[in-house]
């Protein structure tokens, strides 16, 4: 089964509009903690935004939030203000256990979005 | 404050040949994360290194791969007898890694895209 889910091979928004990106995760670990990065073209993975599983307000980090809704098992990226440098591939990660649990760490990726942003 | 760093960018090779990747973690990072990505798909976690400690390796890591840190700082993976099915890009990621509370983010290099004719 897949850990991690993104069912939306491809977004487009409008710029200066707001975007939601949808990932879903599967996991028993009560545990983990979940990420999102981009990926622009030049290939280089940049750190968003984290979640872990006990902290209770949604993730906020700019123009970046996490919609974390626990008990759906859903993570969903909402970059508001959308601006034509946000055009990138979008990934949603999970670690599961404790930073220092015995996965030592290691992200479970999804497949990851395509954000297009039009002028 | 310098990020991770990778060399070669790009790697053209035969098949059959032997590659070796570098990558320079962020200096205090203790932990250090090699991941393969190919074309459309999200990174997959290969190997995991705690300073100099190799402690962690992925079913994805064939006996043709191998990789070292030797000094607990920069790291390199080597992949032997190169296949047509490596072409990929070899992603690195270092973080700070602590016991309790840590968010333990992974800070990523730019890769190294290998091309295997």
């Amino acid at each position: 089964a897949q850990k991690i889910t993104q069912t939306q091979p491809g977004m487009f928004v409008q710029e200066k509009e707001a975007v939601t990106l949808d990932c879903t995760y599967d996991t028993s670990d009560p545990s983990y903690g979940l990420f999102w990065y981009k990926q622009p073209s030049s290939g280089e993975m940049i750190f968003l935004i984290y979640q872990g599983s006990y902290d209770q307000q949604n993730a906020t980090e700019g123009r970046y939030s996490l919609n974390f809704q626990k008990a759906r098992k859903s993570a969903n990226l909402v970059i508001s203000a959308s601006q034509l440098g946000d055009s990138a591939m979008y990934f949603c990660a999970m670690r599961e256990g404790g930073a220092g649990g015995t996965s030592y760490g290691k992200l479970t990726f999804g497949q990851g979005t395509i954000l297009t942003v039009h002028p | 404050d310098t990020g991770v760093s990778q060399d070669p960018r790009h790697k053209i090779t035969k098949r059959g040949q032997n590659v070796t990747f570098r990558c320079d973690p962020i200096s205090e990072h203790n932990r250090l994360y090699w991941y393969r990505q190919t074309l459309g798909q999200g990174p997959e976690f290969l190997t995991y290194f705690q300073n100099e400690a190799q402690l962690e390796k992925s079913r994805l890591l064939s006996d043709r791969f191998s990789a070292e840190r030797p000094k607990g700082s920069f790291s390199t993976l080597e992949i032997q007898r190169t296949e047509q099915g490596d072409s990929a890009m070899y992603l690195c990621a270092s973080s700070l890694g602590q016991l309790y509370g840590a968010k333990n983010i992974q800070y990523f290099g730019a890769g190294t895209r290998l091309s295997v004719l």
